[in-house]
C-alpha cells in the first residue's frame, strides 16, 4: 500500500539556521505530494505540493521537489524563523484518488 | 472565502454521553474528509465522501462512531456511547476533484470524553 515515511522529531534550531526535513515515500503509481503544516492550536494548512516528477514547490521560503528516482520529497527554508515552529506533514495522494496519506508528522522548534 | 467550518471547536463530554460533531464543507467542493488526530496515532482518516455518498469508512474505529452527510453543505460524526479514549482532534476537510487533489482542513473540533 501507500506510504510516507518522515524523519522523527523534534528538529531543534536557531533562527536563521538552514532546516531540511526528510519526506520519503511509497506507492504504486504516480502520486500526487504535499507538505502541510500545523502551527499548535490550529488545523492543517496547506504549504505546498508537487504533482509530477522533478516538479518544484514552494511557498514562504519553504522548497521542495519530487523527485521519482528517490521517492522522496524534502522539505527545505534556507533561513527559519522563529514563527515556523510547527508540526510539518508530508502527505501523498494518487492521482485518481482524493484521499491524502500523512507521515507521522515533523516537529520543528526554532529558538531566537 | 470561508474555509472548512466546524463546530465545536471544543467539547469535555462524560463518558457515555453521545457526541455530534458538525462540518461544513468549502461551497462547491465534492469530497469531504473525517480525519482524527491523537498523539499515540498521528493522522487517521476516518471516512470520506463523494458528493454526499460515504465511499470508504474502513477507518471508523467501531459501530459506536457514525458519519452522515445529508447534503453537500453539512456532515456529522457522530459518537454514541462516547468514551475516554475517543478523545482526540477530529478534522473535517473538503477538496474538489480536478484540483490537484489539494485538500483544505477546518481548524478541528478538540474532543475530551471524562
Amino acid at each position: 500500500g501507500n506510504s510516507v515515511t518522515q524523519m522523527e522529531g523534534p528538529v531543534t534550531l536557531s533562527e536563521e539556521a538552514f532546516l531540511t526535513i526528510n519526506c520519503t515515500y511509497t506507492a504504486t503509481g504516480y502520486p500526487s505530494l504535499f507538505w502541510y503544516v500545523q502551527y499548535p492550536g490550529e488545523g492543517l494548512q496547506l504549504l505546498l505540493k508537487a504533482t509530477k516528477a522533478d516538479d518544484k514547490g514552494s511557498n514562504k521560503g519553504f522548497e521542495a521537489t519530487y523527485r521519482k528516482e528517490t521517492t522522496s520529497f524534502h522539505l527545505e527554508k534556507g533561513s527559519v524563523q522563529v514563527s515556523d515552529s510547527a508540526v510539518y506533514f508530508c502527505a501523498l495522494s494518487e492521482r485518481s484518488f482524493q484521499k491524502l496519506v500523512f507521515g507521522t508528522g515533523t516537529r520543528l522548534l526554532v529558538s531566537p | 472565502d470561508a474555509g472548512v467550518i466546524q463546530s465545536p471547536r471544543h467539547e469535555v463530554t462524560e463518558m457515555g454521553q453521545e457526541v455530534t460533531l458538525r462540518c461544513k464543507p468549502i461551497s462547491g467542493h465534492d469530497y469531504l474528509f473525517w480525519y482524527r488526530q491523537t498523539m499515540m496515532r498521528g493522522l487517521e482518516l476516518l471516512i470520506y465522501f463523494n458528493n454526499n455518498v460515504p465511499i470508504d469508512d474502513s477507518g471508523m474505529p467501531e459501530d459506536r462512531f457514525s458519519a452522515k452527510m445529508p447534503n453537500a453543505s453539512f456532515s456529522t460524526l457522530k459518537i454514541q456511547p462516547s468514551e475516554p479514549r475517543d478523545s482526540a482532534v477530529y478534522f473535517c476537510a473538503s477538496s474538489l476533484q480536478g484540483s490537484g487533489n489539494t485538500i483544505y482542513f477546518g481548524e478541528g473540533s478538540w474532543l475530551t470524553v471524562v
